[in-house]
């Protein structure tokens, strides 16, 4: 009964590929996100997204895109991958836009690019 | 633009004694405040939150947080350590009335507990 879950925990792949990450939530939430933390720990948003609006932070590279094929599961895109890309990747969700919807976080998918 | 300073990335401390992690954030209002834990390997966890009312917090595992407006922190206490809070710890902040914007985070404290 896992409240925010990711697939794989772990992928490991060559420069050029194309990979997706799963994320689901059985919280019921509306709001779901993308977090990058890189090999210093630092979060970042990457994306935020409901069913009425995608909020993308400007500094994405248009390589990743987010996919929602219902309100409970946001997947992250990734195509012509870079060794840039690696980092452990955080997928949350919140009843934001509501306010005092603190985030949720799965476990992180950690993304190794060679 | 709203950002988190974490000012101490590492913080060592010894078993039974207390903890204070800082935390300072530049938002434009009072933002929604956030303690986060992540132990090595692992997910985020919640520790505690700060929206309005009371400015003492109390959260989880023993911990607390003070939010003092005129200095624009969020401290986060505890007045005895267990090795097992050995973990690194975010500040983050939310926009202030909800919305769908991301959390901004802090660069983390790393605590390290000492026997």
């Amino acid at each position: 009964d896992t409240a925010v879950s990711q697939t794989p925990k772990y992928l490991v792949t060559q420069m050029g590929n194309d990979k997706s990450i799963k994320c689901e939530q059985n919280l019921g939430h509306d709001t779901m996100y993308w977090y990058k933390q890189d090999s210093k720990k630092f979060l970042k948003i990457m994306f935020s997204y409901n069913n009425k609006e995608l909020i993308i932070n400007e500094t994405v590279p248009n390589r990743f895109s987010p996919k929602s094929p219902d309100k409970a599961h946001l997947n992250l895109h990734i195509n012509s991958l870079e060794l840039g890309d690696s980092a452990v990747y955080f997928c949350a969700s919140s009843h934001a836009p509501a306010p005092g919807g603190e985030q949720y976080f799965g476990p992180g998918t950690r993304l190794t690019v060679t | 633009a709203q950002s988190v300073t974490q000012p101490d990335i590492h913080i060592t401390v010894s078993e039974g004694a207390s903890l204070e992690l800082r935390c300072n954030y530049s938002y434009g209002a009072t933002p929604y405040l956030f303690w986060y834990v992540q132990s090595p390997g692992q997910g985020l966890q919640l520790l505690l939150k700060y929206f309005s009312g009371d400015t003492l917090v109390q959260g989880i595992k023993g911990f607390e947080a003070e939010f003092k407006r005129s200095q624009s922190s969020f401290n986060l206490r505890k007045p005895s350590v267990h090795w097992s809070d050995a973990a690194e710890y975010f500040c983050a902040v939310g926009p202030p009335g909800g919305g769908a914007d991301g959390l901004t985070f802090g660069k983390g404290t790393h605590l390290i507990i000492q026997p």
